[in-house]
């Protein structure tokens, strides 16, 4: 099993539709990072996280510490927010970050 | 300010063949990590620095070397290229561990 966990693998929403990508992680962590990997390949980060939410423009990202969950919402979806999401936690104590395999994203219009 | 730059962009090995990945950063960033990308897997950690003339080895270390002279860049070598080596590599550095991580273009390696 691996340590960090993603869901779904792979999404398709229309146009407008609210999306919700799901993280979940096993280790102990000083921090929860949200990545975004666009179809050029390039990769950026989105948020750091190590309590309750942060919201940037019309993406929104939760982290529940008890529960070692995280989820990452799109509202009003755009066809260019189609990429591949992917999901990173810094376990705590270690510079080794993990990372989920990703959620590859289509919004179509 | 440019960031983290990785050159080449695209390299075609033959099997045996020697290379190095070059990696800068112009941030000061004392963190800075090597991974790999392939498919169906998340990325994976080869090596990082934690300031320079400190590297550590990550999850899959194996036909690659490293070294931190400088804060400013990070080179990975590839001693003896494998088939199995076939990846997207990318270079990525930070203030510190946990912090946000930024990443370089990738660079592209087939070997044959």
């Amino acid at each position: 099993k691996n340590e960090v966990e993603q869901s779904p693998q792979n999404l398709t929403a229309q146009e407008g539709e609210f999306i919700t990508i799901n993280c979940s992680y096993s280790v102990g962590i000083s921090a929860l990072h949200w990545l975004q990997q666009h179809p050029g390949g390039g990769i950026v980060s989105l948020f750091m996280l190590s309590s309750g939410k942060k919201k940037h423009g019309r993406l929104i990202a939760t982290i529940n510490i008890q529960e070692k969950h995280s989820s990452l919402h799109i509202t009003a979806s755009h066809p260019r927010d189609s990429a591949v999401y992917i999901c990173a936690a810094a376990p705590s104590g270690t510079y080794k970050y993990i990372f989920g395999t990703g959620t590859r994203l289509k919004v179509l219009a | 300010n440019a960031g983290v730059t990785q050159t080449p962009k695209f390299q075609v090995l033959k099997t045996g063949q020697s290379m190095t990945l070059q990696c800068a950063q112009d941030m000061n960033h004392e963190y800075m990590s090597w991974y790999r990308q392939d498919p169906g897997m998340g990325l994976r950690l080869i090596h990082y620095s934690v300031g320079a003339g400190i590297t550590d080895q990550g999850e899959v270390p194996n036909g690659y070397n490293v070294s931190r002279s400088t804060t400013e860049d990070f080179p990975l070598r590839l001693l003896s290229a494998a088939p199995s080596q076939t990846s997207v590599y990318f270079c990525a550095s930070s203030w510190n561990s946990g912090d946000t991580q930024y990443f370089g273009p990738g660079t592209r390696l087939t070997v044959l």
